[in-house]
């Protein structure tokens, strides 16, 4: 089970964002994934293995952690990123967090 | 360029069977899986089965299980989830994607395709 926080993340334009992806047990880093899911859009990929950025992502969204605890940093934050955040895991089989809402002021 | 295409909105009445469909181009369809992913009407993903479209291998969510039916047609590069008897609670936007079993990642994802069951 992966559990991520905050549920409402509320920034202005400029600063960064930390979301955390919690799973119960511990979870090999190779097997973590986000995804940004813009309002009314497909989920995409941003991340994967933890920390490898997925193709045509800005480096202004990275990924770190391991074991139990992961996070997305995105920096810099701009308007179109307003979005809800998903981390995956796979343990016998796909796993989601129930997601993080990003709101900008 | 990989893309997954799908096909339009569906209205149905409980009770009837419905198939929506996932037609992909711009890589090999018989070398990856293609998984189906459920979003509830203001909910969060929820991983619905795997389809290796190679062999017809299907992998189901035991969530799922029994309720869904996922299969392909190599010939047009498709592959398709259904429903035999919906229900209204099967109401939702289902999107197919491409699974990387390298790192255990969906990294190309299809539109989507809302299901509406009402009476």
């Amino acid at each position: 089970v992966l559990r991520q926080s905050p549920d409402t993340l509320s920034l202005s334009p400029g600063e960064s964002a930390t979301l955390s992806c919690r799973a119960s047990q511990s979870v090999p880093s190779r097997y973590l994934a986000w995804y940004q899911q813009k309002p009314g859009q497909a989920p995409r990929l941003l991340i994967y293995g933890a920390s490898s950025r997925a193709t045509g992502i800005p480096d202004r969204f990275s990924g770190s952690g391991s074991g139990t605890d992961f996070i997305l940093t995105i920096r810099t934050l701009q308007p179109e990123d307003v979005a809800m955040y998903y981390c995956q895991q796979f343990g016998s089989s796909p796993d989601f967090g129930q997601g993080t809402s990003l709101e900008i002021k | 360029e990989v893309q997954l295409v799908q096909s339009g909105a569906e209205v149905k009445k409980p009770g009837e069977s419905v198939k929506i469909s996932c037609q992909v181009s711009g890589y090999t369809f018989t070398n990856y899986w293609i998984g189906w992913v459920r979003q509830m009407p203001g909910k969060g993903l929820e991983w619905m089965g795997f389809f290796y479209p190679g062999d017809s291998d299907a992998r189901y969510s035991p969530s799922f299980q029994g309720q869904i039916t996922m299969s392909a047609d190599k010939s047009i590069n498709s592959a398709y989830l259904q429903w035999s008897s919906l229900k209204a609670s099967d109401s939702a936007m289902y999107y197919c994607a491409r699974f990387m079993t390298t790192f255990q990642y969906f990294d190309y994802w299809g539109q989507g395709t809302l299901v509406t069951v009402s009476s």
